[in-house]
C-alpha cells in the first residue's frame, strides 16, 4: 500500500497568514493527488486534483504543487472560512490512501 | 447530481449494518461507487469499490472478510454491508464517486454506532 505522510498534523494561524501543508508519498505517484477540505459534520470537499488543478468554484487563494513523492498545498492568505481539516489522497493505485490530516486552527 | 445516504444506525457488537446510497440523475452506472469511513476524530479510510455495471468489487484488505458491496441499478442505489461489528467500527460511512478526479462526489455520510 502507498503510505501518505502529511505534515504538520495541526497548525495555529491568523487571518491573512500564508499556510503550507506537505504530503509525502511512500512511492512515486506522479501527479495523482487530491487535496480535500473537511469541516466538522461535513463530507470532504475537493479543492485540488491532479496535484495542482483547482476544482471549479474553488477560490484562487488555494493552490497545489509537486509531483513524484512530494507535494505542497498552500493557502495564500487565510480567511476565517478556511478553518478546517485538510487531507491529501493518492489515486495512483489501490487501495486509495489518505494522509492523516492537518487541522488548521485560529 | 447528489448521493443521498440512509440515516444513522445503532447496532450491537457482533451484528451487521447495511447502509444505502441513492444517486440522483441518470448516470448511476457510469461511475464506480467507493466507500470510505471516518472514525470519530480520525482520518479517512478507503473500504472498497463496486462497478454498478458488472457487480465487480475490490475490497481493502482490512475489510475483505466482513464487507459486501452491492448495487440495485433499477433504483440507482448502492449498498454497503459490514458484518461482525466491533466497537471500533463506530464511524461515519461515506459513499463517494472517486474514480474521475474532476467529477468527485460524496454522500453526506451515515453515522454507525456500535454499542451494547
Amino acid at each position: 500500500d502507498i503510505q501518505m505522510t502529511q505534515s504538520p498534523s495541526s497548525l495555529s494561524v491568523s487571518v491573512g497568514d500564508r499556510v503550507s501543508i506537505t504530503c509525502r508519498a511512500s512511492q512515486d505517484i506522479t501527479n495523482y493527488l487530491i487535496w480535500y477540505q473537511q469541516k466538522p459534520g461535513k463530507a470532504p470537499r475537493v479543492l485540488i486534483y491532479d496535484a495542482s488543478t483547482l476544482e471549479t468554484g474553488v477560490p484562487s487563494r488555494f493552490s497545489g504543487s509537486g509531483s513524484g513523492t512530494d507535494f505542497t498545498f498552500t493557502i495564500s492568505s487565510l480567511r476565517p472560512e478556511d478553518i478546517a481539516t485538510y487531507y491529501c489522497q493518492q489515486y495512483d493505485d489501490l487501495p486509495l490512501t489518505f494522509g492523516g490530516g492537518t487541522k488548521v486552527e485560529i | 447530481v447528489q448521493l443521498v445516504q440512509s440515516g444513522a444506525e445503532v447496532q450491537k457488537p457482533g451484528g451487521s449494518v447495511k447502509v444505502s446510497c441513492e444517486a440522483s440523475g441518470n448516470s448511476f452506472s457510469a461511475f464506480y461507487m467507493h466507500w470510505v469511513r471516518q472514525a470519530p476524530g480520525q482520518g479517512l479510510t478507503w473500504m472498497g469499490w463496486i462497478d454498478p455495471n458488472s457487480g465487480d468489487t475490490n475490497y481493502a484488505q482490512n475489510f475483505r472478510d466482513r464487507i459486501t458491496l452491492t448495487t440495485d441499478t433499477s433504483i440507482n442505489t448502492a449498498y454497503m454491508e459490514l458484518r461482525w461489528l466491533r466497537s471500533d467500527d463506530t464511524a461515519v460511512y461515506y459513499c463517494a464517486r472517486l474514480g474521475i478526479p474532476s467529477a468527485i462526489l460524496w454522500g453526506q455520510g451515515t453515522l454507525v454506532t456500535v454499542s451494547s
